[in-house]
């Protein structure tokens, strides 16, 4: 399997720009998770979905970030409009739940600068 | 909520040594506890889980112990090597069941040869 494929890599925007991040989880897994990594809070669970349907968006900053799953290959986070302090590493992950817990799989990340 | 603490100077040892790491949790029991490895520029990577009644796990050379009681895991490398330097992050399950796991900031281990 090609594991948790992200895009783009990097972005270097300007502030007030839309932003959109890509992931295509793991064929068969069914949760899909948006995480963001900065050196000062680490990695923040920013929201996650359960067979496509979002389950828990407490951890999402505030109304400029929305996250959709619209099928079971394919998961966009868009910010908008972007600000500085938006910058950091953004993971998408997956898994498969099972009763012996929760193992995440994490893509290799989208390195988001707002300028 | 759960409060994870992780050592957030970096552990610096010399190769051949054995390497801990510890993982410090407030509140609410978990039923697991992972360890993942991080390195840089790259996504976590899952090593080991173990479940709130282990009290051990052992995978190759790494270690991990779950003392429920003390609200702590350690995570050993045995022999240590400088390819096992990168940052390593305990992350526990939310409470509620939902097996969602809370990640730790991470320790940064470096292996001097």
């Amino acid at each position: 399997d090609a594991g948790v494929i992200q895009s783009p890599r990097h972005e270097v925007t300007e502030m007030g720009q839309e932003v959109t991040l890509r992931c295509k989880p793991i064929s068969g897994h069914d949760y899909l998770f948006w995480y963001r990594q900065t050196m000062m809070r680490g990695l923040e669970l920013l929201i996650y979905f359960n067979n496509n349907v979002p389950i828990d968006d407490s951890g999402m900053p505030e109304d400029r970030f929305s996250a959709k799953m619209p099928n079971a290959s394919f998961s966009t986070l868009k910010i908008q409009p972007s600000e500085p302090r938006d910058s950091a590493v953004y993971f998408c992950a997956s898994s498969l739940m099972s009763g012996s817990g929760n193992t995440i799989y994490f893509g290799e990340g989208s390195w988001l600068t707002v300028v | 909520s759960q409060k994870i603490e992780q050592n957030s100077e970096a552990l610096n040892i010399q190769e051949g040594k054995t390497a801990t790491l510890t993982c410090n949790y407030t509140n609410y029991s978990p039923a697991y506890l992972q360890w993942y490895r991080q390195d840089p520029g790259r996504g976590p990577v899952f090593l080991l889980l173990i479940r709130e009644n282990e009290k051990e796990k052992r995978k190759e050379r790494l270690k991990v112990t779950f003392d429920t009681t003390l609200k702590q895991s350690l995570f050993h490398i045995t022999a240590s090597q400088p390819a096992d330097s990168a940052t390593y992050l305990c992350a526990l399950d939310r409470p509620g069941g939902s097996y969602i796991p809370t990640f730790g900031r991470g320790t940064s281990l470096i292996v001097h040869p």
